[in-house]
């Protein structure tokens, strides 16, 4: 059973504009949450993170928002630029670190120039 | 920076055949994970590891098998490759960024 899931497959947004990627979860437990990018033939690299003790974490461009009461969170990229088109995965872990992470199933964003 | 080493960035096997993808970590850490990433499905955790000849099966183990006899080694083995098997696998150590993972590069394998 999916724990985390990306409902949306693909987003293409104009370069400039604003990206919303979303992702919801499943597991109460789940406290701590990362977004990755991957571009293809490389492995995921890490983006933006946020614990559930925080509603929001701002990295640059990007920012993440996590809404607990409703198991969801989301990654803004603004403005997005070309270099942003990756699939973006969102990852959810309980308790400590180094245990297992959980991975939705990823968005395609392409942002056109 | 934390390196994660997947000795092969592409493969082509047949059907049946025996395959190992390796993988090498040189942050003498005690957990590595076997992921496999497909269009849809996302990543999903195939075996881990949380210390030398330890391991423990994740979500979807069938068809697979793992060998960590060092530290900084641990090895996915197809046992008999399908094509169902054809897939990027990914191996990761925790690390590399506020508790998340340091991912290889990826082993894009196709099963023919």
């Amino acid at each position: 059973d999916q724990q985390v899931k990306q409902n949306s497959p693909s987003l293409s947004v104009q370069e400039g504009r604003i990206s919303i990627l979303n992702c919801d979860y499943t597991n109460s437990m789940f406290d701590y949450f990362l977004w990755y990018k991957k571009y293809p033939a490389e492995g995921p690299t890490f983006l933006i993170s946020i614990s559930s003790i925080k509603d929001k974490n701002e990295d640059g461009r990007f920012t993440v928002f996590l809404n607990k009461s409703a198991k969801h969170l989301s990654l803004h990229i603004v403005p997005s630029q070309p270099g942003d088109s990756a699939v973006y995965f969102c990852a959810a872990s309980a308790t400590h670190p180094g245990n297992q992470f959980y991975f939705g199933t990823g968005t395609s964003l392409t942002v056109i120039p | 920076d934390v390196k994660v080493t997947q000795s092969s960035r592409y493969l082509v096997k047949r059907t049946g055949e025996k395959v190992f993808l390796e993988c090498v970590q040189d942050m003498d850490h005690e957990n590595m994970f076997w992921y496999r990433q497909d269009p849809g499905l996302g990543l999903r955790l195939i075996y881990f590891s949380y210390d030398v000849k330890m391991k423990e099966k994740g979500d979807i183990p069938e068809g697979y098998s793992v060998s960590r006899e060092k530290k900084e080694r641990f090895s996915l083995i197809l046992e008999s490759a399908s094509t169902n098997q054809t897939s990027m696998y990914l191996c990761a150590i925790p690390g590399g960024g506020a508790y998340g993972y340091t991912f290889g590069s990826g082993t894009r394998l196709t099963v023919v």
